[in-house]
């Protein structure tokens, strides 16, 4: 079984400032972990991923996350918060399907909501 | 390119109702999933397609919920009869296989029982 908690349904923060988004996951087998977004009246569309390569992985619009497996972790940090950035964001793990190719069903966290400040 | 249609965008009814959700992939994709989102929640995988058959529907409420994909492309989501805790938002997408965990949302469909 797989799961994801996502600290904080809420975070805010002001423009230029720092965003961390947290997410902690539970899997049996090394997990595929992915990051969401979802701006307002539009579908969720794919961040970032990690898939056992590198452990800091880099996504879209200067956003970047760090698998840690000993804390079994997978945060979303931006350096430098944009007004644009104010969205849903969502965690999610899965993991390869035995005998397939396919990265099965993602489970998603409850989602995070992002609000910036002028 | 043209993303993930869903229609209709809302839709209201009274419980014990039915209701039907339409899904228009990505062309190409051979992968298509459902998931219902309720209000607070991340969204939950209710069935998943490669082409038409069905992957994956361990999370479908079989007694109400039922969903087919004819000819691999098009997909509906049928609920009947529909309850109050129904009430949700069913988000369809489509991947690639692999799909590397790139799933293509549409905007999904709103849904309120009453």
């Amino acid at each position: 079984a797989q799961s994801v908690t996502q600290l904080g349904s809420h975070v805010s923060v002001s423009e230029g400032a720092l965003v961390l988004l947290r997410c902690n996951y539970s899997s049996s087998v090394p997990p595929y972990l992915f990051w969401y977004v979802q701006y307002p009246n539009q579908g969720l569309q794919l961040l970032l991923k990690y898939t056992s390569a590198a452990t800091l992985v880099k996504g879209i619009n200067g956003f970047e996350a760090e698998f840690k497996k000993s804390e079994t972790s997978f945060h979303l940090t931006k350096p430098s918060a944009h007004m644009s950035d104010a969205a849903e964001y969502f965690c999610a793990v899965s993991h390869r399907q035995a005998g397939g190719t396919s990265y099965g069903k993602l489970t998603f966290g409850q989602g995070t909501i992002l609000t910036v400040h002028p | 390119e043209a993303g993930v249609a869903q229609s209709p965008r809302y839709k209201i009814i009274e419980k014990r109702q039915s209701v039907a959700f339409w899904c228009n992939p990505i062309s190409g994709h051979a992968t298509l999933y459902w998931y219902q989102q309720i209000l607070g929640q991340g969204p939950k995988l209710l069935i998943q397609f490669q082409n038409n058959g069905v992957v994956d529907d361990s999370q479908l409420p079989k007694d109400r919920f039922s969903a087919e994909r004819l000819k691999g492309v098009d997909s509906t989501l049928k609920i009947q009869p529909a309850k109050l805790e129904d009430s949700a938002v069913y988000l369809c997408a489509s991947s690639l296989e692999p799909s590397g965990g790139r799933l293509f949302f549409g905007s999904g469909t709103q849904l309120s029982v009453l």
